[in-house]
């Protein structure tokens, strides 16, 4: 168990609906990382959080926002969506969020179905 | 985008069998993380590298971050049918940055 905790597990819905992917990540840990694995593309960096400011951006569409609110805890919207957007999303978290030593943890995963 | 080049892409081997994968990139490296994901889980860290030419080791694992620092490898000594899974090669390419880019994955597969 590395502590990050996502929720929920498993996500199915239609094209054109917004689902929210929650992330609480290891206590002590100010960064949160969202990722995307699908088959084609792999594990692709979507976004980054610290300490609830976003501090960069990766591969992310538009239709997709995220936030990391006071508690620390971390929500990926995606909305808009398309069949293509079926994939793993998982949130990763490490202390900082940069620098040496910047080990990431990975959460179990949300996996979500677009129909 | 940055990517890796991660080899093989899979590994057919007997139990008791030692197990090499590798990384290359034309990027310079950071820091260098090998991951393990089992099916329906999040990637487990297995090793982090720090330094160009550092050679650790967890358990029967080993990985060394290349001189380059644009390359890694990872071995797995005396394989066992738990090491069954896919192995990911993970890189940082700089201190301010902490997203990580990933390689395509080694899916290794254990003969008892």
């Amino acid at each position: 168990d590395s502590g990050v905790t996502q929720t929920p597990k498993h996500l199915i819905t239609a094209t054109g609906q917004r689902v929210t992917l929650r992330c609480s990540p290891r206590s002590g840990d100010l960064s949160v990382y969202w990722y995307q694995q699908s088959l084609d593309q792999g594990l692709q960096f979507l976004i980054q959080y610290y300490n609830g400011e976003e501090r960069a951006k990766g591969n992310i569409l538009e239709r997709f926002s995220a936030q990391q609110f006071p508690d620390l805890h971390s929500e990926l919207n995606l909305s808009s969506l398309e069949l293509g957007d079926s994939a793993l999303y998982f949130c990763a978290s490490s202390v900082l969020g940069w620098g040496a030593y910047n080990e990431q943890f990975f959460g179990p995963g949300t996996r979500l179905t677009v129909l | 985008g940055q990517q890796l080049n991660q080899s093989p892409q899979s590994m057919f081997i007997q139990e008791g069998e030692d197990v090499s994968m590798n990384c290359t990139s034309s990027s310079i490296f950071n820091t260098w993380l090998w991951y393990k994901q089992d099916p329906g889980e999040g990637p487990v860290l297995l090793i982090a590298l720090y330094k160009a030419g550092e050679l650790t080791s967890n358990g029967r694992l080993t990985a060394q971050f290349g001189i380059t620092r644009k390359d890694s490898f990872l071995n797995i000594s005396a394989s066992i049918p738990s090491d069954v899974g896919i192995y990911f090669c993970a890189g940082q390419l700089g201190r301010s940055q902490g997203n990580l880019i990933f390689g395509k994955g080694t899916k290794l597969s254990v003969k008892p």
